[in-house]
């Protein structure tokens, strides 16, 4: 079936302003994860959701940062005032449950603040 | 919390030659170990993973080995090929749930014809 789709694939957006990044996983996942990577860097965790409730948002940066998945399935990561030092790559990953599935990640957002 | 180390961060090798990429980590409770493949401007994919009751696992011209004493694990690539150039990143994580994976900062591969 399909993989983990990510829109946009791309964002501009003026330093002050919110965005939304939304992600759609694999259909039947119930775990979904969100992270940043910056040039050069891994890929560093922000929140990871299983089913609706997030379980772990220990990543996010500060308050500016926050994410929903109010059905289980599609989330929406939300940043506010956006700053410079928000531009980076979000990937969204999802998978089936079981621990240690599988990981699968979406092609990710490139967002840059400007 | 987990921090894992991965060296070096940039390798070159010469096509058919072997290239071997080091991860340390630091929570003893981690006990599944996956290597992603990232080439540029895509998504990671998962290549290989290994867990703690295994020391080696190989799969083709891919192999990674774990050492839980000395919380080290390494990917291994031999007969090298020009596809094999990407960033690799190690990861780790405890068996709990679906508790999130620490990255490594990731291994520059390029292989030179």
């Amino acid at each position: 079936g399909a993989g983990v789709s990510q829109t946009p694939s791309n964002k501009v957006t003026e330093k002050g302003k919110y965005v939304e990044l939304r992600c759609d996983p694999i259909s039947g996942h119930t775990a979904l994860y969100w992270y940043r990577q910056s040039l050069g860097q891994g890929p560093e965790f922000l929140i990871y959701f299983q089913g609706t409730g997030a379980a772990d948002d220990s990543g996010l940066p500060n308050d500016r940062f926050f994410a929903v998945r109010p059905e289980g399935s599609v989330s929406t990561l939300k940043i506010q005032r956006t700053e410079r030092g928000d531009s980076a790559v979000y990937l969204c990953a999802s998978r089936s449950g079981p621990s240690h599935s599988p990981l699968h990640f979406g092609n990710g957002t490139r967002l840059t603040v400007t | 919390g987990e921090n894992v180390e991965q060296h070096p961060s940039t390798l070159s090798v010469q096509e058919g030659d072997s290239a071997v990429i080091k991860c340390t980590y630091s929570d003893s409770a981690s006990n599944y170990f996956p290597w992603y493949k990232q080439e540029l401007g895509k998504r990671p994919q998962l290549i290989i993973d290994i867990r703690s009751n295994v020391g080696e696992k190989k799969d083709q011209r891919i192999a990674v080995t774990l050492n839980k004493t000395a919380k080290h694990f390494s990917l291994h690539i031999t007969e090298t090929q020009p596809e094999d150039s990407a960033v690799y990143f190690c990861a780790a994580t405890p068996n709990s749930g679906n508790t999130p994976l620490v990255f490594g900062k990731g291994t520059r591969l390029s292989v030179i014809a």
